[in-house]
């Protein structure tokens, strides 16, 4: 049981290029979301999904898009990065209503 | 929507003390509490939850209390230890169309002085 995995861990892109961050987990978890960490200011939802074929927004969802077509994955797509999504990228996944979240270990993402 | 203030923004003690740290939340209809721990270059990680329908709960060295009217809610850490030391962040969560919309605070770091 790997819990949630992200991939890669590392990227670094440069300004307008496109890119998909991979997220999966193993224990069929219908809530899966994203989030970005930036310094002092927590953990912001970008985008969630309450099972697969259900996205909807969060907190900061302007330049990234998902989509949810198994339980398993829930890619992130950045469309043209800009410097200001130079982050630390975490998926997270959940049973529901009222539980935890598991999170991935994080994609650190630099744009230049 | 959710607002989720936390203090103190960063926190030093001498091994064995106590630390406390605090939120306070703004919407009444926030119903579950995690607190989360995160090491450095490491994930955010559980460590202790409450819901809304509960005023305390303890874990060890670790208790979190809720004020529901006060709309506060803080994380008590007893004999701190130095592998304590890390970035605290508690988060309010609230059923919104069906999933549980978390919001989090901007995190404490805790200093444990050996």
């Amino acid at each position: 049981n790997a819990g949630v995995t992200q991939t890669p861990k590392f990227q670094v892109l440069k300004t307008g290029q496109s890119m998909t961050l991979q997220c999966a987990q193993d224990m069929n978890h219908e809530y899966m979301s994203w989030y970005r960490q930036d310094p002092g200011m927590g953990l912001r939802l970008i985008h969630y999904s309450v099972g697969a074929g259900i996205t909807d927004q969060g907190e900061v969802p302007n330049g990234y898009n998902v989509s949810r077509s198994t339980t398993e994955d829930f890619p992130l797509r950045l469309l043209s990065a800009a410097p200001s999504q130079t982050s630390v990228y975490f998926c997270a996944s959940g049973t529901g209503v009222g539980e935890t979240q598991y999170f991935g270990p994080g994609t650190r993402l630099l744009v230049l | 929507g959710e607002n989720v203030e936390q203090h103190p923004s960063t926190l030093s003690v001498q091994e064995g003390d106590s630390a406390v740290i605090k939120c306070t939340y703004s919407d009444s209809a926030s119903n579950y509490f995690p607190w989360y721990k995160q090491e450095l270059g490491k994930r955010p990680q559980l460590i202790i939850d409450i819901r809304s329908n509960v005023g305390e709960k303890k874990d060890q060295r670790i208790a979190v209390t809720l004020n529901k009217t006060a709309k506060h809610f803080s994380l008590h850490i007893t004999e701190t230890q130095p592998e304590d030391s890390a970035v605290y962040f508690c988060a309010a969560s609230i059923l919104s169309g069906g999933y549980q919309k978390v919001t989090f605070g901007t995190g404490t770091k805790l200093q444990v002085i050996p």
